[in-house]
């Protein structure tokens, strides 16, 4: 069974500075998707960036970016110029390619972002 | 696009009774659902996956009793905690695959059970 483990519970940032949260996994697939959600205090899940296990090159959406490791099993978001709407929780989350659509994900614990002023 | 309607978004129960959550695909057709439960502070776990006219597949540990899914038509899924206890108080959140393998989620219920 796969497992994804966030490591770090709690992360605070200066606002404008940039924070990186930590993300591994473990799974016996060669093919997968890799997703961080933002979780604000609405508890509305939204997507920040999404990787797909075969592409090399790291993903990336405006601030958000992530240091994809496949052979480490590692999976960071790096976040840039923080400001006070990124403070959520934030889930790594993991689905196998294989399935076609009809896997749920699976989450990390979350890790609660706190942006300073 | 692609949005997930969840209701209620809150709703208080008394143990014994059954309380039903309802989502629906506003814009697309939803042929898979998930359901997942988050506990205060902690992450969502799958309870179950349900598809379009079949029945649900229920994760390890989740009693298909008491957690009825039902997934009827394209756009419809409902997930009823039957006999619902204070245990069963949580944040039970639906989500529906779309296009490109990307996931959409409805907005959560809060249920309390008093």
């Amino acid at each position: 069974a796969q497992t994804v483990t966030q490591s770090q519970p709690e992360m605070s940032v200066q606002e404008a500075e940039t924070v990186t949260l930590s993300c591994t996994y473990d799974t016996s697939e060669s093919d997968y998707y890799l997703f961080w959600y933002k979780q604000p205090p609405s508890r509305q899940m939204i997507l920040v960036i999404r990787q797909e296990a075969y592409k090399q090159q790291n993903a990336t959406e405006n601030r958000f970016s992530v240091n994809f490791q496949k052979a480490a099993k590692s999976f960071s978001l790096k976040i840039s110029d923080s400001q006070l709407g990124d403070a959520a929780m934030y889930f790594c989350a993991y689905r196998p390619l294989s399935g076609g659509g009809a896997d749920g994900l699976t989450f990390g614990k979350g890790t609660h972002l706190i942006i300073q002023p | 696009g692609a949005v997930v309607s969840q209701h209620p978004s809150w709703v208080i129960c008394k143990s014994g009774t059954s309380v039903k959550i309802e989502c629906r695909s506003l814009d697309f057709q939803a042929t898979t659902m998930f359901w997942y439960r988050q506990f205060p502070k902690q992450s969502l776990m799958l309870m179950a996956t349900s598809n379009e006219g079949s029945k649900a597949t229920y994760e390890q540990g989740v009693e298909k009793d008491k957690f009825l899914i039902n997934h009827a038509s394209l756009t419809l899924s409902t997930l009823t905690v039957t006999s619902a206890h204070p245990e069963d108080s949580s944040f039970y959140i639906c989500s529906a695959t779309i296009a490109n393998y990307g996931y959409t989620f409805g907005s959560g219920t809060r249920l309390t059970v008093v």
